[in-house]
């Protein structure tokens, strides 16, 4: 149990698009998902909280405005990479937080390569 | 075994040695640590946790340790295996914070057969 799915797994997209990743909880529902970005031989850096029903708390740094996330249902979470650029170019993870579970339980999706030319 | 006293990015071992990596953590009020495993192009895998009321907890292989004196903490990883090379981060999360993770520099672990 506690799988968290990520679609695409990849995506290449050209500069100034816009890409959507998907972060689904497959068995359980998620009242809490986060989202990470992973730079090549670099840590995660989270980049936003995402509860569901209600606006996204975003880390220090990062814009809202290009990074949209919407967390409309218990099980899907999204993240829009709007007027992409090539700096945008990263590995996005996300992972969700059971509704039923301590603070502390969280799983993590598999990523998305995002690159853009 | 191999060891590591500060952090290093990579560390290399030969298969059936004992692996021991290294972590400084940031916050003193963190109260949850977890060592993760990430292999290449996938995301991070649990391995173990430990609370900040505990020094030591030990998994299949795997053992933890949290000194919340120095803010640092390690795993040792037994008769490491070639399965076993990847990216371990640590994460922390302090109660400040909610419950989001906040993730350590990463070791690169390479096993040679």
């Amino acid at each position: 149990g506690a799988v968290v799915s990520q679609h695409p797994s990849w995506v290449i997209c050209k500069s100034g698009t816009s890409v959507k990743i998907e972060c689904r909880s497959l068995d359980f529902q998620a009242t809490t998902m986060f989202w990470y970005r992973q730079f090549p031989k670099q840590s995660l850096m989270l980049m936003a909280t995402s509860n569901e029903g209600s606006k996204a708390t975003y880390e220090q740094g990062v814009e809202k405005d290009k990074f949209l996330i919407n967390h409309a249902s218990l099980t899907l979470s999204t993240l829009t990479v709007t007027s992409a650029h090539p700096e945008d170019s990263s590995f996005y993870i996300c992972s969700a937080k059971p509704r039923l579970a301590g603070d502390d339980e969280q799983y993590f999706g598999p990523g998305t390569r995002l690159t853009v030319t | 075994g191999e060891s590591v006293g500060l952090h290093l990015p990579t560390l290399s071992v030969q298969e059936g040695d004992n692996s021991i990596i290294n972590c400084a953590y940031s916050n003193s009020a963190s109260d949850y640590f977890i060592w993760y495993k990430q292999e290449s192009g996938k995301g991070p895998q649990f391995i173990i946790d430990i609370r900040s009321n505990m020094d030591k907890r030990q998994g299949q292989r795997v053992t933890v340790l949290l000194n919340k004196t120095v803010k640092h903490l390690s795993l040792q990883i037994a008769a490491t295996q070639p399965g076993d090379s990847a990216v371990y981060f640590c994460a922390e999360k302090s109660p400040q914070a909610g419950t989001a993770l906040i993730f350590g520099k990463g070791t690169t672990l390479s096993v040679s057969s």
